[in-house]
């Protein structure tokens, strides 16, 4: 069965500072992975995905997310955080060549940078 | 482009009080999806189409929700009767389709079951 685990329920850095918000997934064979974000009384925006190739993936507002295999793990980065970054942000997991498994959520990581 | 539009935006009835919620997704989108998001929680899905058909509902509770996709296009979905615990934020999202595609999410209906 597919799941996808956000450790931390709150990450709090200041301005400037780098950040990363941790997911880690289980799925059976490769995965689809997303990173999306959502501000107050708003929908989940897409924010970058990994399908395959380099581990490193590129996304909106400087995020950038790396993948690792052997960890199983999606981590979402920025080098330096803006208060603007502020939102909660969900990762999620979809196995690779099967539309019909499901998308699965994180439980979302609420991001707050402080100036 | 417009985005996926969701309407009402919020929405409060009193316990076994009928709703209804409508999704237009963007257009061209052939798979359209009905999320719940409980308070503090992620999405978790409650059907999935593939142009008019239901590829995915096995976790529509069907003794009370029910959901539908005419043409292909616009999706209702509705809750009768509502009970106290199907207050959350009901999303809907669209994509082109393909396991690889992204999601884009409206910007939801809150419903508040008093």
């Amino acid at each position: 069965a597919q799941s996808v685990a956000q450790p931390e329920d709150q990450v709090n850095v200041a301005e400037g500072n780098p950040l990363t918000v941790k997911c880690t997934y289980s799925v059976s064979g490769n995965p689809y992975l997303f990173w999306y974000v959502q501000y107050p009384n708003r929908g989940l925006q897409f924010l970058l995905k990994y399908i395959t190739g380099d581990n490193l993936v590129k996304g909106s507002y400087g995020f950038e997310a790396e993948f690792n295999k052997s960890q199983t793990s999606f981590h979402l980065k920025k080098p330096s955080a803006l208060v603007s970054d502020s939102a909660l942000y969900f990762c999620a997991v979809r196995a690779l060549y099967s539309s019909a498994s499901k998308i699965i959520f994180g439980s979302g990581t609420r991001l707050s940078i402080r100036p | 482009e417009a985005g996926v539009v969701q309407s009402p935006r919020y929405k409060i009835i009193e316990k076994k009080q009928p709703v209804a919620f409508w999704c237009n997704p963007i257009s061209g989108h052939n798979t359209l999806y009905w999320y719940r998001q409980n308070l503090g929680q992620g999405p978790e899905l409650l059907i999935r189409y593939e142009n008019e058909e239901a590829v995915d509902d096995s976790q529509l509770p069907k003794d009370r929700f029910s959901a539908e996709r005419l043409k292909g296009v616009d999706s209702t979905l509705k809750i009768q009767p509502a009970e106290l615990g199907d207050s959350a934020v009901y999303l809907c999202a669209s994509s082109p389709g393909g396991a690889a595609g992204e999601l884009f999410f409206g910007e939801g209906s809150r419903l508040t079951v008093l």
